[in-house]
């Protein structure tokens, strides 16, 4: 049983469009981590989330939080190649040390 | 300001013989997290550790698999015996200390791609 379900697993898209990528949980965080990790190297941390509804923004990527800390978006505004990825999110339980990763979503912009 | 460092990158073991995978992590990280990753799959936790402690191992295959985090020097996950499906690429990542566990940014290293013949 996955924790943290991600949404699509796979995603081809034409460069300077939109999209957006879920992570939903039944399970309440303490906080998610969003991660970019591009073939043959580690993940790199964009962003952390940490307060119910809370919005943060990098550069043309949005990230969000659920109401309930259960759940967390990624809009990414006209994608560029540059963008080509496995996004990976990622969260601890409240009170735990563990960290729980999704399956990620593939993402692959085309020029 | 090093990032965290694991060698080697890449590693080739016959089925039988030990591979050791080193992790250090960045300068005033005290936490050590040890995952799994198989091609075109998220990461699976095995082990969290603080320097000569093991805090969570419940993601550690309970038998060839063990890790430890010394007073001084790297991180070291170690698997005996390596069998064909131990072939993965394991990552490890490191944290400052946590004030509480609001916050668990860690930062990774770029991993030991471990090949079993």
């Amino acid at each position: 049983t996955q924790l943290l379900e991600q949404s699509p697993q796979f995603l081809s898209i034409q460069e300077g469009e939109n999209l957006t990528v879920y992570c939903n949980s039944s399970s309440v965080f303490s906080s998610l981590q969003w991660y970019r990790q591009e073939p043959g190297e580690g993940p790199v941390l964009l962003v952390t989330v940490v307060t119910g509804g809370e919005v943060k923004k990098l550069k043309r990527l949005t990230f969000q939080f659920g109401d309930a800390r259960k759940d967390s978006s990624l809009h990414i505004t006209a994608a560029q190649p540059g963008d080509t990825g496995l996004y990976l999110c990622a969260g601890a339980r409240t009170g735990g040390f563990k960290t729980i990763f999704g399956a990620g979503t593939r993402l692959f912009v085309k020029a | 300001n090093a990032g965290v460092m694991q060698n080697p990158r890449h590693l080739v073991r016959r089925r039988g013989q030990e591979a050791r995978l080193r992790c250090s992590p960045m300068k005033g990280h005290s936490h050590v997290y040890w995952y799994r990753q198989l091609p075109e799959e998220g990461l699976k936790f095995m082990v969290y550790l603080q320097k000569e402690n093991i805090i969570d191992e419940s993601g550690m295959p309970k038998e060839r698999f063990s890790a430890e985090f010394p007073k001084e020097g790297p991180s070291i996950l170690r698997i005996q015996q390596v069998v064909r499906g131990d072939s993965a690429a394991y990552f490890c990542a490191s944290s400052p200390r946590q004030r509480d566990s609001s916050y668990n940014e860690q930062f990774f290293g770029p991993g030991t791609r471990l090949t079993v013949l």
